[in-house]
């Protein structure tokens, strides 16, 4: 079945450490993005990609890095940086936009908690 | 820059009934896609309806269906019939249609549906 995957499900971060959280689409599409969800302020975009081996930073890019490789796979990196990174982080992909109205699809999501 | 606003933090209905769920936006922009997704306590975020800004015609899907006033920067989507399944945290998203940016959604806060059987 084609979709995104995101893993793991639920992660624990030490104060100082990086962590990193993986995305991977097998819908062959161009685009993908990564989310972060807080109660009560909707989805914030913190990278996005449009093509691969090239990326832009979101509203909140800072504490994260991102890396495009490979057209399938867009890994979140949570860097010691990131001063307050407990969230639900959300990864999306879509196809690029040819008039039909493309919509984004999500993955199921990763609950990053600091410890 | 563009902006979504859902000036509803939660919203309740009967079963069965009907509910409106309100979302305006700012643009400086004539082209644009717009949409409502639901999130249910899953998490996973999934589609309901999507509306071209070129279309004057409201899209409907089955029970759902949006109020698009383009002039007023409006998009209120109308929930009929009402089910124990609707119950869900809804956003209403905007994306532009200019290459430049990428494609990426903008969100509104989010509105809580509950509902009462």
């Amino acid at each position: 079945d084609g979709g995104i995957t995101q893993s793991p499900k639920y992660l624990f971060r030490k104060e100082g450490q990086n962590v990193t959280l993986s995305c991977e689409q097998n819908l062959n599409h161009d685009a993908m993005y990564w989310y972060r969800q807080d109660p009560g302020q909707g989805l914030r975009l913190i990278y996005y990609s449009q093509i691969v081996n090239d990326f832009q930073k979101g509203d909140i890019a800072e504490g994260y890095s991102v890396s495009r490789e490979k057209k399938e796979s867009f890994p979140l990196t949570v860097t010691s940086a990131q001063k307050n990174p407990t969230a639900f982080y959300l990864c999306a992909s879509s196809a690029r936009d040819r008039g039909i109205g493309t919509e984004a699809f999500f993955g199921q999501g990763t609950r990053l908690t600091v410890v | 820059a563009q902006t979504v606003t859902q000036s509803q933090p939660e919203m309740s209905v009967q079963e069965a009934e009907t509910v409106t769920l309100s979302c305006t936006y700012d643009t400086s922009e004539s082209d644009y896609y717009l949409f409502w997704y639901k999130q249910p306590p899953s998490r996973q975020m999934i589609l309901v309806i999507r509306q071209e800004a070129y279309k004057q015609q409201n899209a409907t899907e089955n029970r759902f269906s949006v109020n698009f006033q383009k002039a007023a920067k409006s998009f209120s989507l109308k929930i009929s019939d009402s089910q124990l399944g609707d119950a869900a945290m809804y956003f209403c998203a905007y994306r532009s249609r200019r290459y430049n940016q990428g494609g990426k959604l903008i969100f509104g806060q989010g509105t809580e549906l509950s509902v009462k059987p």
